[in-house]
């Protein structure tokens, strides 16, 4: 069974822009956890998407949203990037019922300059 | 005061060690445990795999669960080099609306 994958690995953006990070969840998984992970803060919970609806949600600002479509993939956009935005985004999957395991994928290297 | 506290090491031991890596935390609500071992520059994978209270062995780990004093560990035993890594432990509740809740990890280098 294929794994988690996610779309782009590496990614420079400037201060201002936006990006979109894509993951593909295993399959029959129908719930898509998004975090940030940087060496300072370790892993942080950005929200969780479960049946194309946000289900759980961290404490980020606006700019960070999300998104998952009905073969239960899914996007994340940062809008007007900050410096402090530079990490690495993980997302992970599950069936979607409590107290379960999740899934990672590989990451998207995000780099804000 | 956060609800998993993980020490962040480095911690640096010499193969063939008995590793002890642990957690502890508050929200007496948790009742599953993780431990997921993340490689530099590679998302986490899941290691070990505990519900409520007790042990649980899977060839050279062994995690325990200690509810009444919240707080759990890993232990890694005859530990290799390929061991090295960052160790994240991971808890929730039962509900399905309940967040998986991270400690910041422990990085383990296993040196020859």
């Amino acid at each position: 069974k294929a794994g988690v994958t996610q779309t782009p690995r590496y990614l420079i953006k400037t201060r201002g822009q936006q990006v979109t990070l894509s993951c593909s969840p295993i399959s029959g998984h129908r719930s898509v956890s998004w975090y940030q992970q940087t060496p300072g803060q370790g892993l942080q919970f950005l929200f969780e998407y479960f049946s194309e609806t946000q289900r759980n949600k961290g404490n980020f600002p606006g700019r960070f949203s999300g998104r998952q479509f009905s073969n239960s993939r899914s996007e994340m956009n940062v809008s007007t990037l900050e410096l402090g935005d530079s990490a690495l985004y993980l997302c992970a999957s599950s069936w979607g019922q409590g107290g379960e395991t999740q899934y990672f994928g590989p990451g998207t290297r995000l780099l804000v300059l | 005061q956060k609800e998993v506290e993980q020490d962040p090491g480095p911690l640096s031991v010499p193969e063939g060690a008995i590793v002890s890596l642990n957690c502890t935390y508050s929200n007496s609500a948790f009742q599953y445990f993780m431990w997921y071992r993340q490689y530099s520059r590679k998302g986490p994978e899941l290691l070990m795999y505990t519900y409520s209270s007790g042990n649980k062995e899977d060839g050279r780990f062994t995690a325990q669960v200690d509810k009444s004093s919240k707080y759990i560990s890993l232990f890694i035993r005859d530990s290799q080099p390929s061991d090295s890594a960052t160790y994240l432990c991971a808890m929730s509740g039962g509900s399905n609306t309940d967040k998986l809740i991270f400690g910041t990890g422990t990085r383990l280098q296993v040196f020859p």
